[in-house]
């Protein structure tokens, strides 16, 4: 079985540009999490999607956002980057949710801002 | 603030010897988690451990969870060089919230 996608590995951009990554999950998983990490925060949720729907969001601005697809893959989006948005992008994928079941995390995307 | 708690922050060691890691969390959970992450790279899934559960082993790991005292360990018996990482403990925030919260991690290093 495929484990969890992401892409792109690494992505550098310029402050002030939009970026969108991607999460492919395990085939059969319904929930998507995102999870940003930095050196000085660790890791950080960020939002979680369920059957296409935003289930819970964490303390990010609205620059951050994302969507499911009814193929339960998803997307992030971050708007007008800021160099602090420089981080470690995870992605993380459950059958049924994070708290009911394993969570199983892809490679993650490395986000450099300049 | 982190729900987790990660002690100690950096551990070294010999190959062949034991490495214990804890964690401690502050609020009622379903379950816990244990990941591994290789410099940088993303999170390789452990173990789960649920809230009714005292003790679960996989291969070479043992962990244990004490839910009076909000606390979990992670016993790598053996270690080899390849264990060196940084491991992680998550918990679910006690309800389907579809959240996960780590710890700031300790980071292993296994000498050959």
């Amino acid at each position: 079985k495929a484990g969890v996608t992401q892409t792109p590995r690494y992505l550098i951009k310029t402050r002030g540009q939009q970026v969108t990554l991607s999460c492919s999950p395990i085939s059969g998983h319904r929930s998507v999490s995102w999870y940003q990490q930095t050196p000085g925060q660790g890791l950080q949720f960020l939002f979680e999607y369920f059957s296409e729907t935003q289930r819970n969001k964490g303390n990010f601005p609205g620059r951050f956002s994302g969507r499911q697809f009814s193929n339960s893959r998803s997307e992030m989006n971050v708007s007008t980057l800021e160099l602090g948005d420089s981080a470690l992008y995870l992605c993380a994928s459950t059958a049924t949710g994070p708290g009911v079941s394993e969570a199983f995390f892809g490679q993650g995307t490395r986000l450099t801002v300049v | 603030s982190q729900q987790g708690e990660e002690d100690p922050q950096a551990l070294s060691i010999q190959e062949g010897e034991n490495a214990t890691m804890n964690c401690s969390y502050k609020t009622s959970i379903n379950n816990l988690q244990w990941y591994r992450q290789n410099s940088g790279r993303g999170l390789v899934h452990l173990i789960l451990i649920r809230s009714n559960e005292r003790e679960k082993h996989s291969g070479r790991l043992r962990v244990t969870l004490d839910t009076s005292k909000k606390s979990s360990s992670l016993l790598i018996t053996a270690s080899r060089a390849a264990d060196t990482a940084s491991y992680f403990c998550a918990t679910d925030a006690g309800g389907n919230t579809g959240k996960l919260i780590f710890g700031q991690g300790t980071t292993l290093q296994v000498k050959p």
